[in-house]
């Protein structure tokens, strides 16, 4: 099946652009996806991008797609103290929407 | 339309007794996902509907659990004969079937077996 791996934490300046790294094993994944959670709370869909894509831009939010490596990042420009939470990558795995997350990578935005 | 909604919130149950999570999904999504999440960890896939249909079940699904969608709306999983080790967030979320890429997730239910 599908590994997902994520470094665990990153801390970062208020202001300063966040980059959060993402590796996978199964490059069949049609779609990879990055997902943010806030304590307490569920999963909230940021960007997702298509598997025959290297990027895409969504206001503050920059995804690259690296195939040959397997690796996925999500740069978040500008961060803000919102911007603090847990941020999820996955890839679909099979039918549907049927997902496999990584660990999750705690972002914590300091003043 | 508020978005997928879970009840309860959370749930504090003994060892042995069996519990029963909702989730409603947005109206118009025909596709329902459970996930299963534990403390410092992804969710994991556990089962998905398409309408009344359970099309998938994961391994993570043990004979102790399971899930319905009688009419092709709201979902039940339920879980019998519980064990220390459910205890998770119960994560429901719900699609479109042409846009399957797009899955909104609930809140979730926190069980705490004791």
């Amino acid at each position: 099946g599908e590994d997902v791996e994520q470094s665990l934490f990153l801390s970062v300046r208020e202001g300063d652009s966040s980059v959060i790294n993402c590796t996978y094993t199964d490059s069949s994944s049609t779609y990879l996806y990055w997902y943010k959670q806030e304590p307490g709370a569920g999963l909230q869909l940021l960007t997702y991008i298509f598997s025959n894509m290297d990027m895409k831009q969504d206001q503050r939010l920059t995804v690259l797609l690296n195939k040959k490596d397997k690796h996925l990042s999500l740069r978040i420009a500008d961060t803000q103290t919102g911007d603090s939470a847990i941020y999820f990558c996955a890839g679909n795995t099979g039918t549907a929407s049927k997902l496999t997350f990584g660990t999750g990578t705690r972002l914590q935005v300091t003043l | 339309d508020t978005g997928v909604s879970q009840n309860p919130r959370h749930k504090i149950t003994k060892r042995g007794q069996n519990v029963t999570f909702r989730c409603d999904p947005i109206s118009e999504h025909n596709r329902l996902y459970w996930y299963r999440q534990t403390l410092g960890q992804g969710p994991e896939f556990l089962t998905y509907f398409q309408n009344e249909a359970q099309l998938e079940k994961s391994r993570l699904l043990s004979d102790r659990f399971s899930a319905e969608r009688p009419k092709g709306s709201f979902s039940t999983l339920e879980i019998q004969r519980t064990e220390q080790g459910d205890s998770a967030m119960y994560l429901c979320a719900s699609s479109t079937y042409r846009a399957a890429t797009e899955a909104f997730f609930g809140q979730g239910t926190r069980l705490t077996v004791v």
